[in-house]
């Protein structure tokens, strides 16, 4: 199917430990991003590419790393998990307007 | 700092009634602003997208107003359903590419039957 795909759904990790959530678009748009949303706070930008091998910090990037190898998926690590990023977590790509996918829903105990 | 600011917070209607929600932003430069459904538990869809010189959208029942003077906006939802429930959200662009989006906390509206 046509889209923008993100996994996991659900995801529960321990404090610590290292996370990747997936995320996989099928229009080859350029743009893409990772954005975390949490009561309060609403949608905040973690990381977004302009295209492949490209990167760039947004609003809240501390403790996150991602990678753009393709076009078509970006992939958003936490190397050691901490309970402060327990949150649902959305990708997106943009043509320009912008395409979510479904969320992950992490939780760090 | 650029702020995208929507009122109200939440908002429980009727279904059949009519409602409005608000957003004001500060900003600049501005290039367009969306409005954005999210239901609960999956990602932002969007409505609607104006640019400067747009001073109404529709889509559906929902009718978005811009004025770019005030910096304000509102999503207008005509004869509401109980699909309506949701959270919508303001997002602004402060220029003609895709990254720099500033998103309102966006307005959770209830349609009771």
């Amino acid at each position: 199917d046509a889209g923008i795909t993100q996994s996991p759904r659900y995801k529960i990790t321990e404090t610590g430990r290292q996370v990747t959530l997936m995320c996989h678009q099928t229009w080859s748009h350029s743009y893409m991003f990772w954005y975390r949303q949490d009561l309060g706070h609403g949608l905040r930008l973690i990381y977004y590419s302009a295209a492949a091998d490209i990167t760039d910090k947004g609003e809240v990037p501390d403790g996150y790393v991602v990678s753009r190898s393709k076009t078509e998926n970006f992939p958003l690590t936490l190397e050691s998990a901490t309970r402060s990023q327990t949150s649902v977590y959305f990708c997106a790509s943009s043509s320009p307007i912008s395409f979510f996918g479904q969320g992950t829903r992490l939780t760090v105990v | 700092k650029n702020q995208v600011e929507q009122s109200p917070q939440s908002l429980i209607i009727l279904e059949g009634k009519n409602c409005t929600l608000q957003c004001n932003y500060t900003v600049s430069p501005f290039s367009n602003l969306r409005w954005y459904k999210q239901d609960t538990g999956r990602g932002p869809v969007s409505l609607t997208i104006m640019t400067f010189s747009e001073n109404t959208k529709s889509n559906g029942r929902y009718t978005a107003t811009l004025d770019a003077d005030t910096k304000q906006s509102s999503l207008h939802i005509t004869a509401s359903q109980l699909s309506d429930s949701a959270s919508y959200i303001c997002v602004v662009s402060p220029g003609g590419g895709a990254d720099g989006l500033t998103f309102g906390k966006g307005t959770h509206l209830i349609i009771q039957p």
